[in-house]
């Protein structure tokens, strides 16, 4: 069971380049989530979708749109990259139902020079 | 709203001391809580949860926790801290009984732990 895998795992771009940021899981899980990290600021939400075919915005959605392929992938798009897109980006699934725990992919380290 | 404070950004202990990592929250509705152990360039693992069954929760490594209503606490603690603990620990609150299942996360607690 290969849990919540994402590709790449690292990653450098210039400023204004675009790419897309790949999440899939396979514990069936109908919530998908995409978080980015920075120093002393913990995890913010970036996107999340509850279920196949929605998606909603998180605290720092500017900047990254999403889309939900299907169940198993959930995939985040830097359109035009920026410098304070630099961080790593962990992507999260959890199940239906109240009161689950969130299951966390390994990170992409992003730097945007 | 939702909110989550850690109340020390860095905490020191000698090995074999005993650990507590300090958490508020504060929620509308009855919250999840958990705590999640990141060690250095690794992903998020989960430690514990508490979903409004007992009030202290047992996780896995050694640690546990306890929800305290009345305080709006959910402090992490270890009776003897290993090297191996060193990492930073990320406390989360979550409204699931409002059905946004939206997670919120701490700023995160370093631990050090000194031979």
């Amino acid at each position: 069971n290969a849990g919540v895998t994402q590709t790449p795992k690292f990653q450098v771009l210039k400023t204004g380049q675009s790419m897309t940021l790949q999440c899939a899981q396979d514990m069936n899980h109908n919530s998908m989530y995409w978080y980015r990290q920075d120093p002393g600021m913990g995890l913010r939400l970036i996107y999340y979708s509850a279920s196949e075919g929605t998606t909603d915005k998180g605290e720092v959605p500017n900047g990254y749109n999403v889309s939900r392929l299907n169940k198993r992938e959930f995939s985040l798009r830097l359109e035009s990259a920026a410098p304070s897109q630099t961080s790593v980006y962990f992507c999260a699934s959890r199940g239906a139902g109240g009161f689950y725990e969130q299951y966390f992919g390994p990170g992409t380290r992003l730097t945007v020079t | 709203a939702q909110s989550v404070t850690q109340l020390d950004s860095h905490v020191s202990v000698s090995e074999g001391t005993p650990v507590l990592l300090r958490c508020n929250y504060s929620s509308s509705y009855s919250p999840s809580l958990f705590w999640y152990v990141q060690h250095p360039n690794k992903g998020l693992q989960l430690l514990l949860k508490y979903t409004s069954a007992a009030t202290l929760v047992k996780g896995i490594n050694g640690f546990e926790a306890e929800f305290k209503k009345s305080e709006t606490s959910f402090h992490l603690t270890k009776p003897s801290a290993h090297m191996s603990d060193a990492a930073e620990y990320f406390c989360v609150v979550s409204d699931g009984a409002s059905g946004t299942y939206k997670y919120i996360f701490g700023t995160g607690t370093r631990l050090k732990v000194l031979a």
